[in-house]
C-alpha cells in the first residue's frame, strides 16, 4: 500500500540553526512533491512543489531536495527563528488525480 | 481578500442530525476539494471536483454528499452525524494544470 512517513516525533531545535525535516514514501511514482505548513488551528498552507525531473528547489531560507531513488525528501530551514515553529507536511499527488495524499506531519519548535 | 473560505467555523451538534457546511473560493480554479482531519491530526482527502463534475470519492460513506452549484463552490452535506465524524473539514481548491492547493480555515465539527 502507499505510504508518506515522516519523522513522527517533534523537532527541537535552537534559533539560529538548520532544521531538517524528512519525508519519505512507497509505492508512488510521483509526478511532484510538496511541502506545507500548518500553525495550529489553521489550514495548511503550501511552501514549495518540486518536481520529479529537479533535485533541488530554494526558496529564501527554504530547501527542499527530492531523490526519486530513494523515494525520499528533505526540507530544510536555513537560520531558523521562533516563528518557523509549525508542523510541516510532506503531500505526494494521489495516483488518482489532482488531490493530495498527506504525511502525518513533523512538528517543529525553534526556541530562542 | 479570503481566498477560500468555509462557514461555519465551529460546528457542534447531536448525533443523527444532518449538517452542511460551505465552501467557497475567489481564486478562479476549475477544481476544489474536501479534505478531513483527524484528532491524529492526519489529513485524508474524501472528495475532488472537477468544474462541477465528481473526479474523486475517496470510499467516504454515503451519508457524506458534496455538491457543487457552480466552480467557486463546493459544499459538504453529512446526514445523520456520527460521533467517529468529529473531525476538522479543510475545503481546498486548485488549477487543475498546476497541484498547488490553497486550504480554507478549517470547519471544526464535534458531534456528542
Amino acid at each position: 500500500s502507499q505510504k508518506i512517513e515522516q519523522n513522527s516525533e517533534a523537532l527541537n531545535i535552537q534559533e539560529g540553526k538548520t532544521a531538517t525535516l524528512t519525508c519519505n514514501y512507497t509505492n508512488y511514482s510521483p509526478a511532484y512533491l510538496q511541502w506545507y505548513r500548518q500553525d495550529p488551528g489553521r489550514g495548511p498552507v503550501f511552501l514549495l512543489l518540486i518536481r520529479e525531473n529537479e533535485k533541488e528547489k530554494r526558496k529564501e531560507r527554504l530547501k527542499v531536495t527530492f531523490d526519486t531513488t530513494l523515494k525520499q525528501s528533505l526540507f530544510h530551514i536555513t537560520a531558523s527563528q521562533p516563528a518557523d515553529s509549525a508542523t510541516y507536511l510532506c503531500a505526494l499527488n494521489s495516483n488518482s488525480g489532482y488531490a493530495l495524499n498527506f504525511g502525518k506531519g513533523t512538528s517543529l519548535l525553534v526556541t530562542p | 481578500d479570503t481566498a477560500v473560505s468555509q462557514t461555519p467555523k465551529y460546528l457542534v451538534t447531536q448525533m443523527g442530525n444532518d449538517k452542511s457546511i460551505k465552501c467557497e473560493q475567489n481564486l478562479g480554479h476549475d477544481t476544489m476539494y474536501w479534505y478531513k482531519q483527524d484528532s491524529k491530526k492526519f489529513l485524508k482527502i474524501m472528495f475532488s471536483y472537477n468544474n462541477k463534475e465528481l473526479i474523486i470519492n475517496e470510499t467516504v460513506p454515503n451519508r457524506f454528499s458534496p455538491k457543487s452549484p457552480d466552480k467557486a463552490h463546493l459544499n459538504l452535506h453529512i446526514n445523520s452525524l456520527e460521533l467517529g465524524d468529529s473531525a476538522v473539514y479543510f475545503c481546498a481548491s486548485s488549477r487543475l494544470s498546476d497541484g498547488t492547493q490553497y486550504f480554507g480555515p478549517g470547519t471544526r465539527l464535534l458531534v456528542l
